[in-house]
């Protein structure tokens, strides 16, 4: 196992409501990454962060928008849900997100759908 | 183009064959490559990492090809066990802190 746990595991919402994602990241590891996962896709990385700021994105809305607090837990929160956000979001927890390409850890995921 | 391709297969292989996997990018500044082992309805895990010189983790090896821009896996002896998605990613760009990106994935189907 990774150490890095999300919750919660599943979760059904309405178009147009918002979610908050949350996870933990292994023990030592100081910057957290989230990334969506649609079905026969791969990973799509959304952002990181490193120290509690965002410090990369992807090409994803500013309805995606993510927290790191002190102990470099994550949120992930995503307004006015689309049918299209449907999909397994997965945090990914490392270490020195300054520096460039050390190893994710991916935790179990979030399945979202949204109806 | 996809800045990380992958076929998709999905690859149909006997107990104790050797199969191979390939995986293109595009972004001549990645430094770093990730073989991930992906089973239906979970998470990615770390299979291993890429090197320039190979290397090399029981049955698995994992070759990089700078000058294509390709990365492989090699799996020998198949196993029913080793049936699931393949993800390779890049990453490593300077700047670009952890990020990885991911091809689409490649299917292995084991079969007695």
């Amino acid at each position: 196992e990774t150490g890095v746990t999300q919750s919660p595991t599943h979760l059904i919402k309405t178009r147009g409501q918002q979610v908050t994602l949350r996870c933990s990241s292994q023990s030592g590891h100081n910057t957290v990454s989230w990334y969506q996962q649609a079905l026969g896709q791969g990973p799509q990385f959304i952002f990181q962060y490193y120290r509690e700021e965002e410090n990369g994105r992807g090409n994803f809305p500013p309805r995606f928008s993510g927290l790191q607090f002190p102990n470099y837990s994550s949120e992930l929160n995503v307004n006015a849900l689309e049918l299209d956000d449907s999909a397994l979001y997965l945090c990914a927890s490392s270490w020195g997100g300054q520096n460039s390409g050390n190893t994710i850890y991916f935790g179990e995921g979030s399945w979202l759908t949204v109806v | 183009r996809k800045e990380v391709e992958q076929d998709p297969g999905p690859f149909n292989v006997p107990e104790g064959a050797t199969v191979a996997f390939n995986c293109t990018y595009s972004n001549s500044a990645s430094q770093s490559f990730f073989w991930y082992r992906q089973d239906c309805r979970k998470e990615p895990k770390l299979l291993m990492s890429v090197y320039s010189s190979g290397n090399e983790d029981g049955r698995f090896t994992a070759q990089l090809n700078r000058a294509s821009q390709y990365i492989s896996l090699l799996i020998r002896d198949s196993k029913l066990s080793d049936s699931a998605t393949y993800l390779c990613g890049s990453g490593g760009v300077t700047g670009g802190g952890n990020k990885l990106t991911f091809g689409t994935g490649t299917q292995l189907k084991v079969e007695l």
